[in-house]
């Protein structure tokens, strides 16, 4: 079946330090990847978002994300995290002209001031 | 404007009351979309309506009713709802199939 996945669901993690969390998905063909953010209390945010070209994609926030095609992956980095870092992140996959988006189940990072 | 809003933030309704959520976007985009949102857990489609028609329907109960009277509103009608039905239910939208969808900040909604 088609799913994405999303590792080490609670990270924490102090101000400073760098983060990296890992995204995967089971999707043939060509895919369209996503990375959201959902602040505590606060709607989903789209942070970033690849279709095609540089896999070195930059979003938000100082965010960025590289999708590696063999690997079938699509991590989140940031080298330097901040207290207001701290939200709930979602990976999500859609198949190329699909409306439906797959949603990882998500990560909890806490960042410690 | 890239926004998304929804009314109302809170609702609160009993079983056997109607109530309905509302959606509006002014970004020019032709899909949109209810989603039903459990704490820490990830957001699960329930309707897609590309070019105001309904495309997905996830097997939602009949109890949840879309409409999408033009192409930058969308609606959500609750008739009989259950408590497991309490959730924050959120509207996104985009533009055709493949752009990033964007979010509104959701209708919490409890069932008593």
């Amino acid at each position: 079946a088609q799913s994405v996945s999303q590792h080490n669901h609670h990270v924490i993690l102090s101000e400073a330090a760098s983060l990296e969390l890992g995204c995967n998905y089971s999707y043939g063909g060509t895919v369209n990847l996503f990375w959201y953010v959902q602040y505590p209390g606060q709607h989903l945010q789209l942070l970033l978002k690849y279709f095609s070209g540089d896999p070195l994609v930059k979003g938000i926030k100082g965010f960025e994300a590289e999708f590696i095609k063999s690997k079938f992956s699509f991590n989140l980095r940031k080298p330097s995290v901040q207290w207001s870092d701290t939200a709930e992140y979602f990976c999500a996959v859609s198949l190329y002209g699909n409306n439906r988006l797959a949603f990882g189940k998500g990560n909890q990072v806490v960042v410690i001031p | 404007d890239t926004e998304v809003t929804q009314t109302p933030k809170h609702l609160v309704m009993g079983m056997t009351n109607k109530k309905s959520l509302k959606c509006e976007q002014h970004m020019g985009h032709r899909a949109m979309y209810w989603y039903k949102q459990k704490a820490k857990k990830p957001p699960e489609l329930m309707f897609v309506y590309s070019y105001e028609k309904l495309s997905i329907n996830e097997s939602v109960p009949s109890r949840f009713s879309p409409e999408c009277p033009n192409s930058s509103l969308l609606n959500l009608h609750l008739h009989a709802l259950q408590p497991e039905d309490s959730a924050l239910y959120l509207c996104a939208s985009s533009q055709g199939g493949q752009g990033g969808q964007y979010f509104g900040p959701g209708t919490r909604l409890t069932v008593t």
